[in-house]
């Protein structure tokens, strides 16, 4: 069965700064997505980055990237100039791309951005 | 312009009763999902349709019925509600090529 971990259950960063959330997932299988959704208080989930398992590139967004290490089954978030604006809930998720549907998610990590 | 949309929003109800959540996409997508996230912020996955087909049925109470009448359509009943189902349920699509889900604004249910 696929697991996602994300073992920061919260974090805290100074404004301007740069702040790494974890996320380790276990998986057989080869093909598969990962991302990482923001939900700030709100309640919305928005996407922040995806990254397809066979591209070895690491996904970036603006601000935001990511470091992917495959053999190590690793899929850290870096969010760089923090703004307050980041405060949110982030939450790492895998998804075959098989065609099985099943998306899990790890348990989120909350993020705080100092003034 | 929604593109995931979720009706109610909010939904406040005594133990015993029976409500229902609506859930419409207009992003063409086949599949569609339910997820519960608990007080903890937990998201977990309960149904999934995959044009109107039942594809993923997470061990969630017989008190939970998904209906899909259409693929743009999924809908969500909840028979003799308890203090435990309390929680925000979000409706999802997930695109057929990149994957990604995109989500309703989510529906908090507290039952009292």
């Amino acid at each position: 069965a696929q697991t996602v971990t994300q073992s920061q259950p919260e974090m805290s960063v100074q404004e301007a700064e740069t702040v790494t959330l974890s996320c380790t997932y276990d998986t057989s299988e080869n093909n598969y997505y990962l991302f990482w959704y923001k939900q700030p208080p709100s309640r919305q989930m928005i996407l922040v980055i995806r990254q397809e398992a066979y591209k070895q590139q690491n996904a970036t967004e603006n601000r935001f990237s990511v470091n992917f290490q495959k053999a190590a089954k690793s899929f850290s978030l870096k969010i760089s100039d923090s703004q307050l604006g980041d405060t949110a809930m982030y939450f790492c998720a895998f998804a075959p791309s098989s065609g099985t549907y099943k998306y899990i998610f790890g348990t989120g990590t909350r993020l705080k951005v100092l003034a | 312009d929604t593109a995931v949309s979720q009706t109610p929003k909010y939904l406040v109800t005594q133990m015993g009763n029976d409500k229902s959540i609506k859930c419409e996409q207009n992003l063409g997508h086949d599949t569609m999902y339910w997820y519960k996230q608990d007080s903890k912020k937990f998201l977990k996955i309960m149904f999934s349709y995959n044009n109107k087909e039942l594809i993923i049925n997470e061990t969630v109470p017989n008190r939970f019925s998904p209906k899909s009448p259409d693929k743009a359509h999924l809908n969500l009943h909840i028979n003799s509600l308890e203090l435990g189902d309390s929680a925000v349920y979000f409706c999802a699509s997930s695109h057929p090529n990149t994957g990604e889900l995109f989500f309703g604004e989510g529906s908090r249910l507290t039952v009292l």
